[in-house]
């Protein structure tokens, strides 16, 4: 069993449509976050949510919209996707925000054209 | 807001050797962690190390914290071709996420 999966794990849209990335973990962790990954391998926190709240949305724009229907759930939609939004996402969990080992799914790789 | 700061960029190796990275941030810190990231996957957890120790052993991994300098190094002895990937810290920021360095790449040739 995959402890957090996401679908789908490539993506490859035109500029200005809405694109959805679907994440679920199996751990009963309380804390999800995204990331992104860069080309630089850079990687950028972007949201951060526990038990289903958001706390943490780092100058993210208002195209990315995260949504948690359960713990278990976090999903991010975009909108009007940018060629610069073309980077690898990653979503993880943990027990608890920041403190304890935070397991990530397998990434998807968002292509804009 | 980027955290911790991974030292050097790149490292090349050969198998057997040992890898030495550093990893220097900015703000106090609970704990600090590092994570390693095979090509084409996701981050895997490798050790967590908290304010108060100094030290820390896992396998071939050794960690240490210097809380008054700011910084960690994560020593992998005896280096394999398996260990080629880019290996990142994580800072915890405030008890809201992870927050994590640019990472260093490691090739391990054997």
């Amino acid at each position: 069993d995959t402890a957090v999966s996401q679908t789908p794990k490539y993506l490859v849209t035109q500029m200005g449509n809405d694109k959805s990335i679907k994440c679920e973990q199996n751990l009963g962790h309380d804390t999800m976050y995204w990331y992104k990954q860069d080309s630089k391998k850079f990687l950028k926190i972007m949201f951060s949510y526990n038990n289903k709240e958001l706390i943490i949305n780092e100058t993210v724009p208002n195209r990315f919209s995260p949504k948690s229907p359960d713990k278990a759930h976090l999903n991010l939609h975009i909108n009007s996707l940018e060629l610069g939004d073309s980077a690898v996402y990653f979503c993880a969990s943990s027990h608890a925000p920041g403190a304890t080992e935070a397991f990530f799914g397998q990434g998807t790789r968002l292509t804009v054209v | 807001s980027q955290q911790g700061e991974e030292d050097p960029q790149a490292l090349s190796i050969q198998e057997g050797e040992n890898a030495t990275m550093n990893c220097s941030y900015k703000t106090s810190i609970n704990n600090l962690q590092w994570y390693r990231q095979n090509s084409g996957r996701g981050l895997v957890h490798l050790i967590l190390i908290r304010s108060n120790e100094r030290e820390k052993h896992s396998g071939r991994l050794r960690v240490t914290l210097d809380t008054s300098k700011k910084s960690s190094s994560l020593l992998i002895t005896a280096s394999r071709a398996a260990d080629t990937a880019s290996y990142f810290c994580a800072t915890d920021q405030a008890g809201t996420a992870l927050i994590f360095g640019k990472g260093t790449t490691l090739s391990v040739s054997s």
